[in-house]
C-alpha cells in the first residue's frame, strides 16, 4: 500500500522567511504532484514533477523530486501572506486509472 | 483550460433521501474520480472510473454508488443519505499527458449537509 507523508502538518511562519515542506512516499514512483487549497475552495494544481531531479518554480515556490530518496520538497522563499493555504502532495499509483494517493496536507499560515 | 463542473456548490438534504451529485468535464478525459474531504482526514477516494460504464471502488465506497453513462459525466449517488455523509465532495478528472502525467483537475466541490 502506497503511503504519502507530509511534514510538517501545520506551519506558521513570518513574512519574508524561507521554509520547506517535505513529502515522503513509500514505494517506487516517478510522478509527483503538488496542489494548493484555499479555505472553502477546491484543489488547484501547482506543479507536476515527472522524473528524478525534476525542479519546477513558480514565483516564491519551488518544488523538486528525488525518486531515489522517495522525497519531494516544496520550498517557500520570502513568504508573503497570499501563500497562506493548505498544500498537498500526491503520488501516482500504478493501476487502472492511475489514481493519486494524497498526503494529509500542510496548512501554511504566513503571519505579517 | 480543462473545466470540471459540479452540479451544486451547496446542498442540504434530509436523512434517508436519495442524493445525486453530478460532475461534468469538458476535456475528453478518460479517468474520473469522486473524493470526500473532511477536516483532519484529508482526501479520501470514494469511487473512480477509467472508462464509460466502468467503475471501481476506492477506499470508502460504503453508502455510495456511481454512474458513468457518458464519458464526460460521472455521478455520485447517496442511496439513503445519513448525517455521517455530511462532507465536502470533490470531483476530479485526468488523462495521461506527456508533460502533465496523470495530473488531476478538480471541480469546485459540493458541500453537502445531511440533517
Amino acid at each position: 500500500e502506497l503511503k504519502v507523508e507530509q511534514n510538517p502538518l501545520f506551519l506558521s511562519m513570518q513574512e519574508g522567511k524561507n521554509y520547506t515542506i517535505y513529502c515522503n512516499y513509500s514505494t517506487t514512483s516517478d510522478r509527483l504532484y503538488w496542489y494548493r487549497q484555499d479555505p472553502g475552495k477546491s484543489l488547484e494544481s501547482l506543479f507536476v514533477l515527472l522524473s528524478n531531479g525534476a525542479v519546477k518554480q513558480e514565483g516564491r515556490l519551488m518544488a523538486s523530486l528525488d525518486t531515489k530518496a522517495r522525497l519531494s520538497t516544496l520550498h517557500i522563499t520570502a513568504a508573503v501572506h497570499d501563500l497562506s493555504a493548505t498544500y498537498f502532495c500526491a503520488v501516482d499509483m500504478y493501476g487502472s486509472a492511475r489514481q493519486l494517493t494524497f498526503g494529509s496536507g500542510t496548512q501554511l499560515t504566513v503571519l505579517p | 483550460d480543462v473545466k470540471v463542473t459540479q452540479s451544486s456548490r451547496y446542498l442540504v438534504k434530509r436523512t434517508g433521501e436519495k442524493v445525486f451529485l453530478e460532475c461534468v468535464q469538458d476535456m475528453d478525459h478518460e479517468n474520473m474520480f469522486w473524493y470526500r474531504q473532511d477536516p483532519g482526514l484529508g482526501l479520501r477516494l470514494i469511487y473512480f472510473s477509467y472508462d464509460v460504464k466502468m467503475k471501481e471502488k476506492g477506499d470508502i465506497p460504503e453508502g455510495y454508488s456511481v454512474s458513468r453513462e457518458k464519458k464526460e459525466r460521472f455521478s455520485l449517488i447517496l442511496e439513503s443519505a445519513s448525517t455521517n455523509q455530511t462532507s465536502m465532495y470533490l470531483c476530479a478528472s485526468s488523462l495521461l499527458g506527456l508533460t502533465r502525467g496523470y495530473e488531476q483537475y478538480f471541480g469546485p466541490g459540493t458541500r453537502l449537509t445531511v440533517t
